[in-house]
Formats: C-alpha cells, sequence, structure tokens
C-alpha cells in the first residue's frame, strides 16, 4: 500500500457527531499535514503537525502524531454539513505524499 | 492576497495536441509544486521547484511532460503531446520553505486546472 493511507475510505455521520480519520504512513517523516477538499475544488490546509509533535488543535480539529507506529488521526468534532468533503493526510519528508482520503459526510 | 492563481480552469483539447497550464504562486512564497490528481492514482507530486529552480521532477510521467520557472511569480506545466490518460485536474500550490526543505510548511493550492484530452 502506498504511503499515507487513509482510513476509513468513507465515513457517514450524523451532524453532531465526532468524525475520526486515520491516516498511516511507512518512512520517516518531517511532518504531516491534513487537508480538506470539497467537491471539484481545490485542497485546504487545515493543520501542520511536526514530528516532534504528539498534538495539535486547531478550532474543532485535534491531530495526533504516533511516529513509533508511523501513523496519525484527525478529529472533527461537533461535525457540521458543512464539514462534508474529503479529507487527505499528505507527509512530507523526502518526498511529499498525499495518501488516497477519506470521504466524510455529515447528514443534517 | 489573491492566493494561487491558475489558469485555464478547464481545459478540453484532442489527443496530440500542445497543453500548457499556467500558475502564479503567492508572492514572497519560494518553492512551488506541481500535483496531479485522479480517481485512480489520487494526488501525485510530479515537479517541486524551490527558488525557481526544480529540485525534484522525479513525479513527471514521460517526457511529454515539462515544467519550467522562468521567475519567481510564474510557472508553466506543458504537455506535449498530449493524450487521453493525461486527462485529469492539475494543482499549483506554493509554500515559504525554510533549510529543512519540500513540503516543511504549509502549501496553498490553487484551484486547479481540469484537463480533459479527447
Amino acid at each position: 500500500s502506498q504511503q499515507g493511507e487513509e482510513d476509513p475510505q468513507a465515513l457517514s455521520i450524523q451532524e453532531g457527531e465526532n468524525a475520526t480519520m486515520n491516516c498511516s504512513y511507512k518512512t520517516s517523516i518531517n511532518n504531516l499535514q491534513w487537508y480538506r477538499q470539497n467537491s471539484g475544488r481545490g485542497l485546504v490546509h487545515l493543520i501542520l503537525i511536526r514530528s516532534n509533535e504528539r498534538e495539535k488543535h486547531s478550532g474543532r480539529l485535534r491531530v495526533t502524531l504516533d511516529t513509533s507506529k508511523k501513523s496519525s488521526s484527525l478529529l472533527i468534532t461537533a461535525s457540521r454539513a458543512a464539514d462534508t468533503a474529503s479529507y487527505f493526510c499528505a507527509t512530507h519528508g523526502f518526498k511529499t505524499i498525499f495518501g488516497a482520503g477519506t470521504r466524510l459526510f455529515v447528514k443534517a | 492576497d489573491a492566493g494561487v492563481i491558475q489558469s485555464p480552469r478547464h481545459e478540453v483539447t484532442e489527443m496530440g495536441q500542445e497543453v500548457t497550464l499556467r500558475c502564479k504562486p503567492i508572492s514572497g512564497h519560494n518553492s512551488l509544486f506541481w500535483y496531479r490528481q485522479t480517481m485512480m492514482r489520487g494526488l501525485e507530486l510530479l515537479i517541486y521547484f524551490n527558488n525557481n529552480v526544480p529540485i525534484d521532477d522525479s513525479g513527471m510521467p514521460e517526457d511529454r511532460f515539462s515544467a519550467k520557472m522562468p521567475n519567481a511569480s510564474f510557472s508553466t506545466l506543458k504537455i506535449q503531446p498530449s493524450e487521453p490518460r493525461d486527462s485529469a485536474v492539475y494543482f499549483c500550490a506554493s509554500s515559504l520553505e525554510g533549510l529543512a526543505g519540500a513540503g516543511s510548511e504549509t502549501q496553498y493550492f490553487g484551484p486547479g486546472t481540469r484537463l480533459l484530452v479527447l
């Protein structure tokens, strides 16, 4: 499997629920970034976490990074219909590699 | 700032034709990235420039693809001749990179160019 694999591939939840997406990677990294992409649009940067950090928060977003397990998670709390989008993790080390993404659908 | 600007937003062309995609990065950024997104392969990094110099072009699919950055405010990605399998959305992104290298800082993406090769 390729670096930066997201899990699950798709997620459907009710508004107000929390959404958790996971990302696994294979090689050493400098940092890991999460992006959001609305259908037919460009990518929007959400949060960057460096390899020496374990957790970061930004509004309703919480990102964790476990370099020993080569994995990261993105938690969106109190989800809204407007959070419906695809979410990608991107690992940045020797190369920049994007995962296949998680499609999140938040039902109103 | 206007953000990363790409043109055209949509391009439909016939197989064999030359296609040129354009990108204007955010003013002051020193790094520029070209990506391609398809359903089958996801997002792929094609080439990365730092201070107008191509640093890593290992993602460029083949000799039909070429990219230039003649100055800090403009880059082109050219496909000649184009083929139907080149149909994709092509994104340009820019960032202000430090010594840590490519991708060490936030990348700002343009809206993309949707290319269809018939």
